[in-house]
């Protein structure tokens, strides 16, 4: 069965930290692994990866993934309050739907 | 402008009763698939639908039920066969299938009372 795991759950750090949110995934056919940032409603994309060692960034955020070791990173320079959010990673499933991990809860303490 | 609409964004249902959430788009996508959130989890499949008049379970249908009548719109219904309802749903559409990433609605809180 595929699936995304994603960890940790939940982090707490303070302003000006660096963080690194982790995703590793099993999916049959791999196509793509996408990261998203999830407010109060609806979820927002950051960042699609689809080819192994390649990073993707985006001001203070970028993401790489590892096709080898079948997990990508997220990492935030710099952390503001702002950023405080639940990042969700998630990948096409062979069956064309988005399996998503559970969700790293960041929380940046001014 | 282009996206998606779910309504309402709160909703109150008694215990035994129905409800139905909506979800519109004007995207001209062709697949919808709507999700359930619980708090410290991550977005569980309930349906989806890949083209008019069709749709497939996901991982969590019992107790739901969709229909798909047309291109736009892709309304989900709460029965009272779900034992566990309470929850954030979102609707999320995608203009086609492989890499692609998800437009995703507001979001439907729902409140058993």
């Amino acid at each position: 069965e595929d699936k995304v795991v994603q960890s940790p759950l939940s982090l707490v750090v303070h302003e000006g930290d660096t963080v690194t949110l982790n995703c590793s995934y099993e999916v049959t056919n791999f196509r793509s692994l996408l990261w998203y940032k999830q407010e109060k409603k609806a979820p927002t994309f950051l960042f699609m990866l689809t080819s192994s060692g390649i990073e993707k960034k985006s001001g203070r955020l970028s993401s790489i993934l590892d096709k080898k070791e079948l997990f990508s990173i997220l990492n935030i320079t710099a952390t503001q309050t702002g950023d405080s959010a639940v990042y969700l990673c998630a990948a096409p499933s062979n069956n064309n739907d988005m399996r998503f991990g559970a969700g790293t809860r960041l929380t940046v303490k001014p | 402008d282009g996206g998606i609409t779910q309504s309402p964004k709160y909703l109150f249902r008694k215990e035994g009763q129905n409800v139905t959430l909506s979800c519109e788009q004007n995207l001209n996508h062709d697949a919808m698939y709507w999700y359930r959130q619980d708090p410290g989890q991550g977005l569980r499949l309930i349906y989806y639908s890949q083209i008019v008049n069709d749709f497939q379970k996901g991982d969590i249908a019992e107790g739901y039920s969709v229909s798909r009548e047309k291109k736009e719109s892709f309304p989900l219904t709460v029965t009272s066969a779900q034992k566990n309802p309470t929850a954030f749903y979102l609707c999320a559409s995608r203009a086609g299938v492989g890499i692609y990433g998800y437009t995703f609605g507001s979001g439907t809180r729902l409140t058993v009372v």
